[in-house]
């Protein structure tokens, strides 16, 4: 069955350093998106993406973070000067369509800030 | 606005009780969606079942069901018989009246303990 990959599992990163989470959608998916999960917390919109700009964004989004498809496969987040509170979960999603609402979740990257 | 609340922050059962865990929700729109993911303590998050704002049947699958009532902004989620293994996090999430399309809004979920 398809699924949505990500890469790397776990990062640990400097306060600071830029960081790039990669995701490989679902091959004929047309639809990419972000979601973060602060420990303990609910999961929260980042951003979603299609035809190759952003089409909806939340507060959180904010210039730290900026999100790019460089090739046809992958879809990444970066996030350009890392924060403590940066420390999440990051699940990376695509779907085929808007209508039905049904995301497919990868199984996450998990960021740490030092 | 919409917003999803999991009054229930944690429950805990023993095996082979009988759990139903309450989602609330909040929104304008007509249309919308409705899911339940599951997220074992591994991370991932996985998807359990969708239900669109127009139909209102509840469902079934194995040792799990769905009670989806318009009148009250409720769809709960009950696990008959529960097992260790259905120990994880339960999120419900809506999806509806976004520009996108798929923006999920996530309730705060309900941790789920079921002790041997």
């Amino acid at each position: 069955e398809p699924e949505v990959t990500q890469t790397p599992s776990h990062q640990v990163t400097q306060m600071g350093q830029e960081v790039i989470l990669r995701c490989v959608p679902i091959s004929n998916h047309l639809y990419f998106y972000w979601y973060r999960q602060i420990l303990g917390q609910k999961v929260e919109f980042l951003v979603s993406f299609y035809n190759n700009e952003i089409s909806e964004k939340s507060e959180i989004f904010d210039d730290q973070f900026s999100v790019e498809r460089p090739d046809g496969s992958n879809f990444t987040l970066k996030i350009r000067s890392t924060k403590l509170e940066d420390s999440a979960m990051y699940f990376c999603a695509s779907s085929v369509d808007t209508h039905t609402g049904e995301l497919f979740f990868g199984e996450g990257s998990r960021l740490t800030v030092l | 606005a919409q917003k999803v609340t999991q009054a229930q922050t944690e429950i805990s059962v023993v095996e082979k009780e009988d759990v139903t865990l309450d989602c609330v929700y909040e929104t304008r729109d007509t249309t919308y969606y409705l899911f339940w993911y599951k997220q074992p303590p591994s991370g991932e998050l996985v998807f359990l079942i969708r239900r669109n704002s127009f139909d209102e049947q509840n469902e079934i699958s194995g040792r799990y069901s769905w009670n989806f009532q318009k009148s009250t902004s409720s769809f709960n989620f009950t696990i008959t018989a529960s097992q260790v293994v259905d120990s994880a996090v339960y999120f419900c999430a809506l999806n509806s009246g976004s520009v996108s399309g798929s923006r999920l809004t996530f309730g705060e979920g309900t941790q789920l303990t079921v002790n041997p």
